[in-house]
């Protein structure tokens, strides 16, 4: 299975954007880079999603570097409630997700 | 917006007791999954479930686990025979499709503790 690495854990200050690094030097040409969050306490929640373009929803935006060894997920305006622990994960579709530690970020009010 | 839900939320059980917990995935979703979260570490993947078999399963689940889809709704985990070291958060999730674009949603999760 294809390993990401991302940083222990980084700090924001509220209303600044957030941008949250992955990499994933051993990339397949069929992954897909998925991010999620956990907030204290509750079930990984998806965020964002993507192959080779960078993508955009409500929730967040994904930068896909041109050789996808890299990603990093932007949060455009950090909030209190953005706090939790960010994975990204490398999913091929093997109908399993393998989750690393993530990031734990904190936001500063 | 629709999503998965968990029931129990909390289940205290003593050891050697069998446990089912319970998952309702999204309806029109196809493929169902456990995964269980001990507390302080990494969520792991204990099973996936397709067209009412297994899928693929980790090392993790073995005998004393086992899946079933009981209806068209519920999804649930058995645990047989519960030691001391399945206490954990455990996640239902679900997805429509089992490919590599599509994104599994996860429930609240079951808080199973072992006495």
């Amino acid at each position: 299975d294809a390993k990401t690495t991302q940083p222990n854990s980084m700090e924001s200050n509220e209303e600044e954007p957030v941008h949250l690094p992955c990499n994933h030097s051993t990339i397949s040409g069929t992954d897909y880079i998925h991010w999620y969050r956990q907030l204290p306490s509750q079930g990984p929640e998806y965020v964002i999603h993507g192959l080779t373009s960078n993508v955009n929803n409500r929730m967040a935006s994904l930068a896909i570097a041109e050789d996808r060894k890299s990603s990093t997920l932007i949060l455009h305006r950090a909030t209190l409630r953005d706090a939790a622990v960010y994975y990204c994960i490398l999913y091929p579709g093997t109908y399993k997700y393998i989750f690393g530690t993530g990031t734990r970020l904190k936001v500063l009010a | 917006e629709p999503e998965v839900t968990q029931t129990p939320s909390h289940q205290v059980t003593q050891m050697g007791q069998e446990v089912i917990l319970r998952c309702v995935p999204i309806s029109n979703h196809l493929y169902f999954y456990w995964y269980r979260q001990i507390l302080g570490q990494k969520v792991e993947f204990l099973v996936s479930f397709y067209n009412n078999e297994i899928s693929e399963k980790s090392e993790i689940f073995d005998d004393q686990f086992s899946v079933e889809r009981p209806d068209g709704s519920n999804f649930t985990l058995k645990i047989r025979s519960t030691k001391l070291e399945d206490s954990a958060m455990y996640f239902c999730a679900s997805s429509l499709i089992g490919t590599a674009k599509e994104t599994q949603y996860f429930g609240p999760g079951t808080r199973l503790l072992v006495l």
